[in-house]
């Protein structure tokens, strides 16, 4: 079993709908959490950290709930330039901040 | 422009050559990740330096896998004897620890796409 865990999709929807997008992870000690967005051919990109309160930035919201090990990412009111891999991710700190990667949820938005 | 740079951006070699990447990193960032990605996959970490100090090695990381970053500036990745298994994205991350805080921010280069034949 990976330890991030992601839908691979892909999600294809419509101009202004709302997409949704989960997460789930296995170890428990992990620290901290974001989203990246990556477009085809090229290097992740921050999106948004993630926190237990819950953080919004714009169309976007991101969710923690720690205790079900699950990290979600809702965007309403879909552009064109959103299509995308959505990629979620945890850092287990320690000192290291090594981040590890789900596989990614691929979106496709459609006129 | 500030961010990460990566050279080459792409690679083509043949079975059993060695390859070199270089990594460049923001400048005042202290600290230096490789990833590996392969199509279809988020990535996966391979090493980890603080400063000219290499912290952290990933179990991905073959002894045919070395990584260098002298003086604590820009960093190399070398593969040797390479293998069709190698066809990958290697990715380069750099960051700055937040004062005060155990996680920082990674920004990652635009990657060195390699491809064995």
């Amino acid at each position: 079993r990976k330890e991030v865990e992601q839908d691979p999709g892909p999600f294809n929807v419509p101009e202004g709908a709302t997409v949704a997008f989960n997460c789930t992870y296995s170890n428990s000690a992990s620290q901290s959490f974001f989203w990246y967005r990556q477009d085809c051919r090229k290097e992740p990109k921050l999106l948004m950290s993630v926190y237990s309160s819950g953080n919004e930035d714009g169309r976007f919201t991101a969710q923690l709930n720690r205790a079900s090990q699950y990290i979600s990412l809702l965007i309403r009111d879909s552009k064109l330039s959103d299509s995308a891999t959505y990629l979620c991710v945890v850092n287990r700190g320690g000192g290291y901040n090594k981040l590890i990667f789900g596989a990614g949820t691929r979106l496709a938005v459609h006129p | 422009d500030t961010g990460v740079s990566q050279n080459p951006r792409h690679k083509i070699t043949k079975r059993g050559q060695n390859v070199t990447f270089r990594c460049d990193p923001i400048s005042e960032h202290n600290r230096l990740y490789w990833y590996r990605q392969t199509l279809g996959q988020g990535p996966e970490f391979l090493t980890y330096f603080q400063n000219e100090a290499q912290l952290e090695k990933s179990r991905l990381l073959s002894d045919r896998f070395s990584a260098e970053r002298p003086k604590g500036s820009f960093s190399t990745l070398e593969i040797q004897r390479t293998e069709q298994g190698d066809s990958a994205m290697y990715l380069c991350a750099s960051s700055s620890p937040l004062s005060g805080g155990p996680t920082d921010t990674q920004y990652f280069g635009p990657g060195t796409r390699l491809t064995v034949l």
